[in-house]
């Protein structure tokens, strides 16, 4: 199994631009969902997704959109680009939503917004 | 989810056991002790979890107190690819559990 992939690893945007991070696992995990880590600091919940056709915000969701036609796939869109928004993000899949199941997080994809 | 304390560093000879406490004593029954570490702004990676009773894997050691108010882990023999922030995580048994809230964590150092 590859386990949870993310692409591209590295992007530079210009503000307004739009872009999607993608997000992909092949474990047929249920759940996924998207953080992103700003330096020095803890991961934060943008939106997740219990299974396919299911999606809801979490912490941070401003800025960012998200679907789930398939089990497997999981994308994040920026909108408009911000430099706010600059940040790692990270996606994470677990088999099921509730708290005894470990995520599992890809490798990051590192955003700089200018 | 109950709140968890770490200390903010800790040093560990290569080869020693490394020994990393976490208080959370506001966590309820039904909450999950889990452990996460992130090496170097890699993808946080999994440990191990446990509800109650302490558990093994081929990783480390979690022993969680009786009074499930505090918890060790433990990596038995560790080398410098564990240098590493490590997370104590409490998270609900069911429900949605919507995320994983990641603490500020230990910095564990391997010194050679």
């Amino acid at each position: 199994n590859a386990g949870v992939t993310q692409t591209p690893k590295f992007q530079v945007l210009k503000t307004g631009q739009s872009m999607t991070l993608q997000c992909a696992q092949d474990m047929n995990h249920e759940y996924m969902s998207w953080y992103r880590q700003d330096p020095g600091m803890g991961l934060r919940l943008i939106h997740y997704s219990v299974g396919a056709g299911i999606t809801d915000q979490g912490e941070v969701p401003n800025g960012y959109n998200v679907s789930r036609s398939t089990t497997e796939d999981f994308p994040l869109r920026l909108l408009s680009a911000a430099p706010s928004q600059t940040s790692v993000y990270f996606c994470a899949s677990s088999k099921l939503a509730g708290g005894g199941n470990e995520q599992y997080f890809g490798p990051g994809t590192r955003l700089t917004v200018t | 989810d109950a709140k968890t304390t770490q200390p903010t560093s800790m040093d560990c000879a290569e080869g020693r056991a490394a020994n990393l406490p976490c208080n959370h004593s506001t966590i309820s029954g039904n909450e999950y002790v889990y452990w996460y570490r992130q090496i170097h702004s890699q993808g946080p990676q999994y440990i191990i979890h446990g509800l109650k009773n302490n558990e093994t894997n081929e990783m480390a050691s979690l022993i969680i107190t009786e009074d499930r108010k505090s918890s060790t882990l433990i990596l038995p023999h560790a080398t410098l690819r564990d240098t590493a922030v490590y997370y104590c995580i409490v998270r609900f048994s069911s429900g949605s559990a919507r995320q994983l809230t990641f603490g500020s964590g230990t910095q564990l150092t391997v010194l050679p």
